[in-house]
């Protein structure tokens, strides 16, 4: 089945720096998406990417959809401390997938700490 | 604000005793998902709903049932919870298949 390879596991860091996480996949995606999950909440949905080639910002958080589409990078800017949590790459299932059209295939999460 | 909504936030329950999970929605979402996530690991999907359409995911345990009476509410039922079923559980929605799913609070469920 599909994979997506997230990397890094974990990062720990100074506020203030900047932040690049990534995901790669053997398989096409047509929507790529970056959740991040604070401890006993939910995923929340930072960006979506639609687009091969695709650059999306969202205040300080940038991410890409690579033009093969099998991979996509999160940066964040400027660390500062509500940062910290996990963050989630997903790639979506296309229309092409028949009864699991739509599913996500979740990457494994990168854990940032982020240091005052 | 339209949202998804799961409860109770916390649900303790024994060894072997049913129990049952709610999810409600407020964004008239076709689509309504069901996930596990266990400690340090992704989500999983176990089914989802699209309309009244059940698809259950092939290595969701029989265990594991649901129930979508109207658009807006969808229910997880764990008829004898064990050990192992101990986890959070995460609802979802989209307004179609292929669009952006977006998730509840999650419910953490603690089997004694």
């Amino acid at each position: 089945g599909q994979q997506l390879n997230q990397s890094p596991q974990s990062m720990f860091i100074q506020e203030g720096e900047d932040v690049s996480m990534n995901c790669t996949s053997s398989s096409i995606f047509n929507t790529w998406l970056w959740y991040k999950q604070d401890p006993g909440e939910g995923p929340v949905l930072l960006i979506a990417l639609y687009k091969a080639g695709e650059l999306t910002s969202n205040g300080r958080l940038t991410a890409q959809f690579g033009i093969t589409r099998k991979d996509s990078f999160l940066n964040i800017s400027a660390s500062i401390p509500s940062d910290v949590g996990i963050y989630f790459c997903a790639g979506q299932l296309g229309l092409n997938y028949g009864g699991s059209q739509g599913n996500l295939i979740f990457g494994k999460g990168t854990k940032l700490s982020v240091k005052p | 604000d339209a949202m998804v909504i799961q409860n109770p936030r916390y649900q303790v329950t024994q060894f072997g005793k049913p129990v049952t999970l709610s999810c409600s929605q407020t964004l008239n979402h076709n689509v309504m998902y069901w996930y596990q996530q266990k400690s340090s690991q992704a989500p999983k999907l176990l089914f989802h709903y699209y309309d009244k359409d059940f698809n259950n995911e092939a290595d969701t345990p029989d265990n594991f049932q649901s129930r979508r009476p109207n658009t807006s509410f969808c229910f997880l039922d764990i008829r004898s919870p064990g050990l192992g079923d101990a986890a959070m559980y995460l609802c979802a929605t989209s307004r179609a298949k292929v669009e952006t799913q977006y998730f509840g609070p999650g419910t953490r469920l603690l089997v004694l």
